[in-house]
């Protein structure tokens, strides 16, 4: 069974930082491209960042480029997403997700929840 | 980047209503659209991937059409589980971007 478990989230000031993780089982994670999506409370889902299967190649929406970094580690089966420079706008729930090749996302994570106050 | 505009926005419907929401895409998309279910607190699941394949496990009272800039995701006969959001998304070009999402509530 694929299971996709984030962790990380939580309470930050405006400016601060934070790291999401994405742990991965059930499937091979090193053959596949994951993406991370969020969705602010009450509103729509909102793509972010995509990388592929060996972690040489990212996407970023304009809205978090040059402050957030995708990456994984595929000796752990783990997936992350750096958030740097947070502002208020970024708090939401961040869900990652399995790619299948232009086919949707068949596989998300419980989504973790980023709260960016003062 | 390609926007997705979805319609209705709120939709009240009964149980056993047959209800269609509507996609409508800024450039064409070929058939890279997908159409996801999601419920309070819950990730969202896929139903749909290119544009009319039903995804496995999801029942047959979905049914999803269309291609090029507009797309259909229709629910032949409402059941109480159906009432959710939901949501389109395109996939033919970075940034994969989704509709804002139809809100389906029991009239």
């Amino acid at each position: 069974e694929v299971q996709l478990v984030e962790s990380g989230g939580g309470l930050v000031q405006p400016g601060g930082s934070l790291r999401l993780s994405c742990a991965a089982s059930g499937f091979t994670f090193s053959s596949y491209w994951m993406h991370w999506v969020r969705q602010a409370p009450g509103k729509g889902l909102v793509w972010v960042s995509r990388i592929n299967s060996d972690g040489s190649s990212t996407s970023y929406a304009d809205s978090v480029k040059g402050r957030f970094t995708i990456s994984r580690d595929n000796a752990k089966n783990t997936l992350y997403l750096q958030m740097n420079s947070l502002r208020a706008e970024d708090t939401a729930v961040y869900y990652c997700a399995r790619d299948r090749d232009s086919s949707g996302y068949k596989d998300w994570g419980q989504g973790t929840l980023v709260t960016v106050s003062s | 980047d390609i926007q997705l505009t979805q319609s209705p926005s709120f939709l009240s419907a009964s149980v056993g209503d047959r209800v269609t929401i509507t996609c409508r895409a800024s450039q064409g998309i070929s058939s890279y659209l997908a159409w996801y279910q999601q419920k309070p607190g819950k990730a969202p699941k896929l139903l749909i991937y290119a544009a009319s394949t039903l995804q496995s496990g999801v029942p047959s009272r979905f049914s999803g059409s269309g291609s090029g800039t507009e797309f259909t995701l229709t629910i032949s006969s409402l059941q109480p589980e159906d009432f959710a959001t939901y949501y389109c998304q395109q996939l033919n070009s970075y940034p994969p971007t989704f509709g804002q999402g139809t809100k389906l509530e029991i009239k």
